[in-house]
């Protein structure tokens, strides 16, 4: 079965600063993988997905994530974070058949930008 | 306006009292979910619905059923609620399929007490 890691529960950055939100999937094939971003009291919003060519996709709010199939991972990279990125990051997965349109989410990872 | 509405936003609910959740999307989006989010467990889907009356169990089915009448419209129900299905539930909507933008509301957060 296909699962999603997110190793970090919580990440503190200050302001300005890069920022890499790690991310690790099994699964025996390459299936379609995501970033989702939840702002407090709302729901989750797609910051950019990957499906295959370019390993580094672009998303909003200039965020970007590489793909890795060597380490089976999908992490999500920023050059300098604004007070405003603080929310909490889903990495999640689909399958590219069978399970239709299924994803798989990871626990989230917890970002609070300082000052 | 692509929205996904979720009614109500907070509801208090005795044990073994019946609970319904709405949702509602304007997109004519062909599948829609249920989802409840935990502290520290992600996301995990309750059901999933490919069209009207075409309706599927995900993840954690036991204590839940959901209704799909309309295209726009997913409920889901909890008959005789617990305390442990004290949680905060989102729906989702996408077009059908696989790898497709889910599109979620804004959830709605249940205590069972």
């Amino acid at each position: 079965a296909q699962s999603v890691t997110q190793p970090d529960a919580r990440v503190t950055v200050s302001e300005g600063a890069s920022l890499q939100l790690r991310c690790k999937y099994s699964y025996s094939a390459t299936p379609y993988l995501f970033w989702y971003v939840q702002y407090p009291r709302q729901g989750l919003q797609l910051l950019l997905k990957y499906y295959s060519g370019d390993p580094v996709v672009q998303g909003v709010n200039s965020f970007e994530a590489e793909f890795s199939k060597s380490n089976s991972s999908f992490h999500l990279q920023k050059a300098s974070v604004h007070w405003s990125d603080s929310a909490v990051y889903f990495c999640a997965l689909a399958l590219l058949s069978g399970s239709f349109n299924k994803l798989t989410f990871g626990a989230g990872t917890r970002l609070a930008v300082c000052p | 306006d692509m929205k996904v509405t979720q009614m109500p936003r907070y509801l208090i609910k005795r044990m073994g009292e019946n609970v319904l959740l709405e949702c509602g999307q304007d997109m004519s989006h062909e599948t829609m979910y249920w989802y409840r989010q935990d502290p520290g467990l992600g996301l995990q889907l309750i059901y999933i619905s490919y069209d009207v009356d075409s309706n599927s169990e995900g993840d954690i089915p036991k204590g839940y059923r959901v209704s799909r009448k309309k295209r726009e419209h997913f409920s889901l129900i909890l008959d005789s609620a617990k305390t442990n299905q004290t949680s905060v539930y989102f729906c989702a909507s996408s077009r059908g399929n696989s790898g497709n933008t889910l599109y979620f509301g804004e959830g709605s957060r249940l205590i069972v007490v």
